[in-house]
């Protein structure tokens, strides 16, 4: 069964450095989403694409976090300077349309920030 | 903002049915009811979702009421590998017809030997 993959797994980093995240969407998925998790919490959305462009980053705290998917494939995130406040699970999933159709989760990115 | 209500936790016997209610008052015509389950440091997974009908599937049954504004998914045979943190979410047609899903914190079950 294909499936939403994800790396690192696990990050740690220092506050003030640079970070990134990778996430390639289920073979075929137009649309792919970014979500973050905090601990005890549900995901939240921060940035959804529709192929390569972004339709929705309305939750993205532009001033450190960037979303880019430039082939309209495989995704990459990435946050300047991370903050303690950053630490959290990244997820990331696809589905096929962006109207109709169910979403699939990765394993997520595992962030800590020190 | 969730547009969910759910219980925090709950407990289940091992072998029995599992039974998670879910508020969803505003919801509109056109939204969906999605169920996503979640174990301890993986991605949420899939379950089921439903607009009016009641759905079942390999994993779980989803019951919704003729007004919409409850739904409760049915783990039939709860097992230990069903503990996990379960979501209801809404599925929202945003703007330029793409849906969002708005998470709120989902109900823990503990399956119990």
């Amino acid at each position: 069964e294909a499936e939403v993959a994800q790396s690192p797994r696990y990050k740690i980093t220092e506050k003030s450095q640079a970070v990134a995240f990778w996430c390639d969407p289920i073979s075929g998925h137009a649309t792919l989403y970014w979500y973050r998790q905090i601990l005890g919490q549900g995901p939240e959305l921060l940035v959804q694409f529709q192929d390569e462009s972004v339709v929705d980053d309305s939750q993205l705290p532009k001033d450190r976090f960037s979303a880019e998917r430039l082939k309209g494939v495989d995704s990459t995130l990435k946050i300047q300077p991370a903050e303690l406040g950053d630490s959290a699970m990244y997820l990331c999933a696809s589905s096929l349309e962006a109207a109709k159709e169910t979403q699939y989760f990765g394993p997520g990115t595992r962030l800590l920030v020190l | 903002d969730a547009k969910t209500t759910q219980p925090t936790s709950m407990d289940c016997a091992e072998g029995r049915a599992a039974n998670l209610p879910c508020n969803h008052s505003t919801i509109s015509g056109n939204e969906y009811v999605y169920w996503y389950r979640q174990i301890h440091s993986q991605g949420p997974q899939y379950i089921i979702h439903g607009l009016k009908n009641n759905e079942t599937n390999e994993m779980a049954s989803l019951i919704i009421t003729e007004d919409r504004k409850s739904s409760t998914l049915i783990l039939p045979h709860a097992t230990l590998r069903d503990t996990a943190v379960y979501y209801c979410i809404v599925r929202v047609v945003g703007t330029y017809n793409f849906n969002k899903f708005y998470f709120g914190s989902g109900t823990k079950l503990n399956v119990k030997p």
